[in-house]
């Protein structure tokens, strides 16, 4: 099993719609983690942090489930601005190793 | 802040040559990284560095050297180009890279290699 593995998408999710998707890893051990946005061909930048208690930064919703090995973003009221590459990263306790998953597509429809 | 910074920003290779990527970040970061990433695919860690005068290997060294002489620099040397090596590489630093918030990884914008 992958460290942290994500469903690739694409989601097509209508303006205006509400879009989940989760991220599993595979170390029980693991730290932290946290969701990284990419847009098409530009670098990775930081979305949020991920933590136990889960947390919302306006219309997004990360959340922690370490009895399931998961964490979720939830995106409310899609924007077409929201369409980009999410990257599910979890920081390892062992080593500090940082484990990038590969990312979920995500395109808003007008 | 500049933040990080890569040059250059695109560069085609003929096989077997080699080249230098040069990354420099100003913010003062311990730790510091070199991904790559083929299309459609996550990022895979190169080598990542500590601090300076410690590098150590990542998921998919072969086929490059790092070095990391001074806490701002981080270039990622490839010797011998091959088409398998065609890919976009990203740099990467963070401070100090272990618990809490502070684990966000600032990334420069990336070079884009071709090996023909």
């Amino acid at each position: 099993r992958k460290e942290v593995e994500q469903d690739p998408g694409p989601f097509n999710v209508p303006e205006g719609a509400t879009v989940a998707f989760n991220c599993t890893y595979s170390n029980s051990a693991s730290q932290s983690f946290f969701w990284y946005r990419q847009d098409c061909r530009k670098e990775p930048k930081l979305l949020m942090s991920v933590y136990s208690s889960g947390n919302e930064d306006g219309r997004f919703t990360a959340q922690l489930n370490r009895a399931s090995q998961y964490i979720s973003l939830l995106i409310r009221d899609s924007k077409l601005s929201d369409s980009a590459t999410y990257l599910c990263v979890g920081l390892m306790n062992r080593d500090d190793k940082i484990i990038f998953g590969k990312g979920t597509r995500l395109h808003i429809l007008p | 802040n500049a933040g990080v910074t890569q040059t250059p920003k695109f560069r085609i290779l003929k096989i077997g040559q080699s080249m230098t990527l040069q990354c420099t970040q100003d913010m003062n970061h311990n730790y510091m990284y070199w991904y790559r990433q083929d299309p459609g695919m996550g990022l895979k860690l190169i080598y990542y560095s500590v601090g300076a005068g410690i590098t150590d290997k990542g998921e998919v060294p072969n086929g490059y050297n790092v070095s990391r002489s001074t806490t701002e620099d981080f270039p990622l040397r490839l010797e011998l180009a091959a088409p398998s090596q065609t890919s976009v590489y990203f740099c990467a630093s963070s401070y100090p890279g272990t618990s809490g918030g502070d684990n966000e990884q600032f990334f420069g914008p990336g070079t884009r290699l071709t090996v023909l």
